[in-house]
């Protein structure tokens, strides 16, 4: 089935711009979608259909996708950003949500 | 807005059936294009689906779970809900669920918008 690779751990320092990728094959002809999960509490959607925000999402979360990776980026990062990020698409030919393993991103 | 919760046993035994249930409030489950979905999580691991179901009665599961598991919708009590048989120790894990929808387009942008609190089930004898 269809796969997604993401870093395990990702550090940005307070103010700056963090980059979490998420790879896989042909991944820009899908649609990829974001979670931010911080710790003890449930996911939550940040970036839907590559680069949309649901309503409530701040501007600082923007997202891309083109070729094998697609991307989410954070600006400005805060020490509320601190969480797993999951990266997700839906595979047509086995008709299941495919999640990525998931990135701890780190605030210094 | 929506409001999702889970609810039922947070101990099963092995080889028995782990059964949850999913209240919805702040909306009918039987209105709009959503999907309402089962995801579960072990301790410190990442994200699995479990699988899907239209409010038309129509599911989607995991391959990797698909023989174990049902989900079905009772649309009088605004409900959803979630049975996966002949559980192990693997199946501990943190379970929730979501409202999923496509925004208007198609199949490939399905995603979980609205989730759950979610709860704790431990598989032990």
């Amino acid at each position: 089935s269809y796969e997604l690779t993401q870093p395990l751990s990702v550090s940005v320092a307070l103010g700056q711009t963090a980059t979490i990728t998420c790879g896989g094959n042909n991944i820009g002809s899908k649609n990829v979608h974001w979670y931010q999960q911080r710790p003890g509490q449930a996911p939550v959607l940040v970036i839907y259909r590559d680069f949309n925000r649901p309503s409530g999402i701040p501007e600082r979360f923007s997202g891309s996708s083109s070729g094998n990776t697609a991307t989410l980026t954070i600006s400005r990062a805060q020490v509320g950003d601190e969480a797993d990020y999951y990266c997700q698409v839906w595979d047509s030919s086995t008709a299941e949500v495919i999640f990525g393993g998931g990135t701890k991103l780190t605030v210094l | 807005q929506v409001q999702l919760q889970e609810s039922g046993p947070g101990l099963v035994k092995p080889s028995q059936t782990l059964s949850l249930s999913c209240t919805v409030s702040g909306g009918s489950i039987s209105s709009g294009n959503y999907y309402w979905s089962w995801i579960r999580q072990p301790a410190g691991k990442g994200l699995e689906w479990i699988g899907r179901i239209y409010t038309s009665g129509s599911t989607n599961y995991n391959p990797s779970l698909k023989s174990r598991v049902t989900i079905s919708v009772d649309t009088s009590k605004n409900q959803f809900s979630l049975k996966l048989s002949s559980v192990t120790a693997a199946d501990t894990a943190v379970y929730y669920c979501a409202r999923s929808q496509t925004w208007g387009y198609g199949p490939g942008s399905y995603c979980m918008d609205q989730w759950g609190q979610g709860t704790l089930v431990t598989v032990s004898s």
